[in-house]
């Protein structure tokens, strides 16, 4: 299928190393942020969400954090795997996950084997 | 259980013709979005139901773009008189609309206009 984000921020990891992909948002008022994985020709799937009273949420081997002060976020992948690559969005909701989201640009994960 | 439902996959039509793309949401969702996402980018809102009642419109780029979920349950996105800048991919995602709960996407449909 056609790519998902030709011309994204491209991060290249060993297999089994961590992964960091940060993000940026924009609206001080979001209170639900959200982190999605899109394969080529797929998609968005769910990987993990925090709400803003949360400064940290674990996953099955993903961690999200969240400085509300510097409206950053990140997701860490433990043990990285070929299955990881892919193209990764940051969403940013307000009042509750039932709005709308607004999407970061994207980071490309690329996993070397 | 199924998953969010798109058709068809891709789309091609010529500029001028109306498309209509098809949203089957997860069973009991009571909230269903649709997104435009163009190549190397992220999605883009578009519009927002709660059950058939459009709460939220104001990402629809014209009035050449207008959705509908007449039941409460399929939506139908249609494009009249589309043009080549309507190329794009179109997600459909939709959440039982509680706290905590994410939105889960369909795999979109592809539009590509000539």
């Amino acid at each position: 299928g056609e790519s998902v984000g030709l011309h994204l921020p491209t991060l290249s990891v060993q297999e089994g190393d961590n992964s960091i992909i940060n993000c940026a948002y924009s609206n001080s008022a979001s209170d639900y942020f959200i982190w999605y994985k899109q394969e080529s020709g797929k998609g968005p799937q769910f990987i993990i969400d925090i709400r803003s009273n949360m400064d940290k949420r674990q996953g099955q081997r993903v961690t999200v954090l969240l400085n509300k002060t510097v409206k950053h976020l990140s997701l860490q992948i433990a043990a990285t795997q070929p299955g990881d690559s892919a193209v990764y969005f940051c969403a940013e909701g307000y009042n509750n996950a039932g709005n709308m989201l607004t999407f970061g640009g994207g980071t490309r994960l690329m996993v070397k084997p | 259980g199924a998953g969010v439902s798109q058709s068809p996959r891709y789309k091609v039509a010529k500029r001028g013709q109306d498309v209509a793309l098809r949203c089957d949401p997860i069973s009991g969702h009571v909230s269903l979005f649709w997104y435009q996402q163009a190549l190397g980018q992220g999605p883009e809102f578009l519009t927002y139901f709660q059950n058939e009642a459009q709460l939220d419109k104001s990402g629809l780029p014209s009035d050449r773009f207008f959705a509908e979920r007449p039941e409460g349950s399929v939506s139908t996105l249609k494009i009249q008189r589309t043009q080549q800048e309507d190329s794009a991919v179109y997600l459909c995602a939709s959440s039982p609309n509680r706290e905590n709960q994410p939105q889960h996407f369909g795999d979109g449909t592809r539009l590509s206009i000539l």
